[in-house]
This record gives C-alpha cells, sequence and structure tokens, in this order.
C-alpha cells in the first residue's frame, strides 16, 4: 500500500498570502489528522477529519482550516500568512477514530514565510 | 489535561552503548502511550504504544519501552546503539474522551558516536 502523500513538499510565500496544502492518507483510511512542527512549539495538533466532517480541533486561530473530501483527501488552508506560520505541517491518517489505532505520518510540506 | 515530558532535549552515546530516552506522563486516568522517531526531513514513524495488554512493550528496530506506573514513566531504551538511530525521538500521549489526538513531548535528539 502506498502511504501517505503530501504535496507539495516544499513552499515559500510572503506575508500576507495563503496556502493550501494537501494530503491523500493510506487507502482505506478516513481518519486525516494534521500537525504543526516548529522548533519552539514542538508537534502541534490542528485538527481532524473523520467522513468529512471536522472532529477536533487544536488551539489555533481561525486563519487555519482544512476540509475532507468523499474520498477521504484532505486540505488544509492558511490565510494572511504570518512569518511564525512557518513550519513543517504533518498530516496523519489512521483507519478509523479508535485510540490505539496507529497514526501514519506523511513526509510533510515544509512552509517558510518571508 | 494529558501530557508527557521528555528529559533531555540531546542525548549522545556511542556506538553499541545503551539508549535510554526519558519520557515521564501526567494523566488522571490510564494513559495511553506511544514512542515515534521521525529521521530527518522525514515524517514520524511509530516504534511502539502501551496499551495497557503488558508494561514491557517491544517495538520495531529493536527498541522497547517499559510501563512504569508507580513512577509515572514511559522510557525507551535499546541495548546496542546504531548509527542508523540517529534522529528525533518523541513521546506521546492520546487524549481520553472524545478527543483523539496526540500530544507529543518536546522531543530528544539522539546523536550516536562512532
Amino acid at each position: 500500500k502506498a502511504g501517505v502523500t503530501q504535496t507539495p513538499r516544499y513552499l515559500i510565500k510572503t506575508r500576507g498570502q495563503q496556502v493550501t496544502l494537501s494530503c491523500s492518507p493510506i487507502s482505506g483510511h478516513r481518519s486525516v489528522s494534521w500537525y504543526q512542527q516548529t522548533p519552539g512549539q514542538g508537534l502541534q495538533f490542528l485538527f481532524e477529519y473523520f467522513s468529512e466532517t471536522q472532529r477536533n480541533k487544536g488551539n489555533f486561530p481561525g486563519r487555519f482550516s482544512g476540509r475532507q473530501f468523499s474520498n477521504s483527501r484532505s486540505e488544509m488552508n492558511v490565510s494572511t500568512l504570518e512569518l511564525g506560520d512557518s513550519a513543517l505541517y504533518l498530516c496523519a491518517s489512521r483507519l478509523g477514530q479508535g485510540a490505539l489505532e496507529t497514526q501514519y505520518f506523511g513526509p510533510g510540506t515544509r512552509l517558510l514565510v518571508l | 489535561a494529558q501530557s508527557v515530558t521528555q528529559l533531555g532535549s540531546h542525548v549522545s552515546v556511542s556506538e553499541g552503548a545503551l539508549v535510554l530516552l526519558r519520557c515521564n506522563y501526567s494523566s488522571s486516568v490510564p494513559p495511553y502511550l506511544f514512542w515515534y522517531v521521525q529521521y530527518p526531513n522525514q515524517g514520524l514513524q511509530l516504534l511502539l504504544k502501551y496499551t495497557s495488554a503488558a508494561t514491557l512493550v517491544k517495538g520495531i528496530n529493536g527498541f522497547e519501552a517499559e510501563f512504569k506506573k508507580s513512577e509515572t514513566s514511559f522510557h525507551l531504551t535499546k541495548p546496542s546503539a546504531h548509527m542508523r538511530d540517529a534522529a528525533e525521538y518523541f513521546c506521546a500521549v492520546i487524549h481520553s474522551g472524545s478527543a483523539r489526538q496526540l500530544t507529543f513531548g518536546s522531543g530528544t535528539q539522539l546523536t550516536v558516536l562512532p
């Protein structure tokens, strides 16, 4: 089975722009979670989608949003980019929403905001 | 709220030496605990997880971890370090209740010296 794929892998944007990141989960997985990784704050949960519905949301401003499509692919959008949004954005998929179900991570999208 | 603390942001060991990476958890209920590894420019890979079935958990690549309730610890060990073990290691706990997202520790960078 193919793993979790994320596109693009690298992205450079300027302040004030918006960006859309894409995540394709492992085939058959219906849950997709997004995490932000920065040197200062570490790994932080953004949100989780299951069956096209946002199930959980972390403590991030409304500029961060996401959605999930019927084929379980997910996108996250960041509007009005700030320098502090520079980070590695990781997507993880799992079969369902069970606490013990392994989350499989993609390689991430590295976003640099200038 | 559940959280994990990783003691030591950087650990160096010689090749062939014991690897010990420390993780302490804070939880009001029995937690589900995980260790993930992140190699440079890659996403996270699950090493092992504690599900309360056994206190000693064996994972991939020769790693294991022991759940000690009395010490609220879940330290990761490997008897003999290899150069390929050099990576960043994250301890994580899953939230109980309806939220199912991972909360990560700050990470420990493992360096293996020849």
